[in-house]
């Protein structure tokens, strides 16, 4: 069990430019989940997948953002036209999924993004 | 809507003593809590779970949380702090049934002193 996994670990950008954030989650998970975090506050969630359907996106999540999972594995993050407010921790989250049983979410390590 | 609500954004505690953060809930069906502990540029790492059960849990690193429905509260502590538990630590909440996404606390950064 290798954990999740994301990359990058820190992302550098100017405004106006595109960025992709990538996931792993640990194998065999079914959920996955993305969340952005701020200095000095909680996560917040952005968006939700079982498999590779996405089944619930925050009203956080403008139509600049958007995420895929393809294959129910990986995940990616899209930000298009960034700005100076998107800079924060993105964090990714995976879980087994399984019904009647209490799902804990394991956490990747973060993608942090400083828009400049 | 679930909602959680932690006390104190900053403690301070000597290495030795008792720590205790405190996390208030509010939700109209019984819910799920968590505890995660984030250290610097690291990701969020459970610390423990509420599901209904026991409602004394125990977690890692000597951390209990006991949930009292009639408070609305779920309170994490440690008899004895130690310099290696100087972290974030926030509080969670999800419901049965739900997606199960995560509603966050603002989160308490414990200092310990030597």
């Amino acid at each position: 069990d290798t954990g999740v996994s994301q990359d990058p670990r820190h992302k550098i950008t100017k405004r106006g430019q595109n960025v992709t954030f990538r996931c792993d989650p640990i194998s065999e998970h079914n959920r996955l989940y993305w969340y952005r975090q701020t200095l000095g506050q909680g996560p917040e969630f952005l968006t939700y997948f079982q498999n590779e359907a996405q089944l619930e996106k925050s009203r956080l999540l403008s139509d600049r953002f958007s995420a895929e999972r393809p294959k129910g594995s990986f995940s990616t993050l899209e930000i298009q036209r960034t700005e100076q407010g998107d800079s924060a921790m993105y964090l990714c989250a995976s879980s087994r999924g399984t019904s009647g049983d209490v799902d804990t979410q394991y956490f990747g390590p973060g993608t942090r993004l400083t828009v400049l | 809507a679930q909602s959680v609500t932690q006390l104190g954004s900053h403690v301070s505690v000597s290495e030795g003593a008792l720590v205790l953060l405190r996390c208030n809930y509010s939700s109209s069906v019984p819910p799920y809590l968590f505890w995660y502990v984030q250290y610097p540029n690291q990701g969020l790492q459970l610390l423990l779970k509420y599901t209904s059960a026991a409602t004394l849990v125990k977690g890692i690193n000597g951390f209990e949380a006991e949930f009292k429905k009639s408070e609305t509260s779920f309170h994490l502590t440690k008899p004895s702090a130690h310099m290696s538990d100087a972290a974030e630590y926030f509080c969670a909440v999800t419901l049965a049934g739900n997606n199960r996404k995560l509603i966050w606390g603002l989160g308490t950064s414990l200092a310990v002193n030597p």
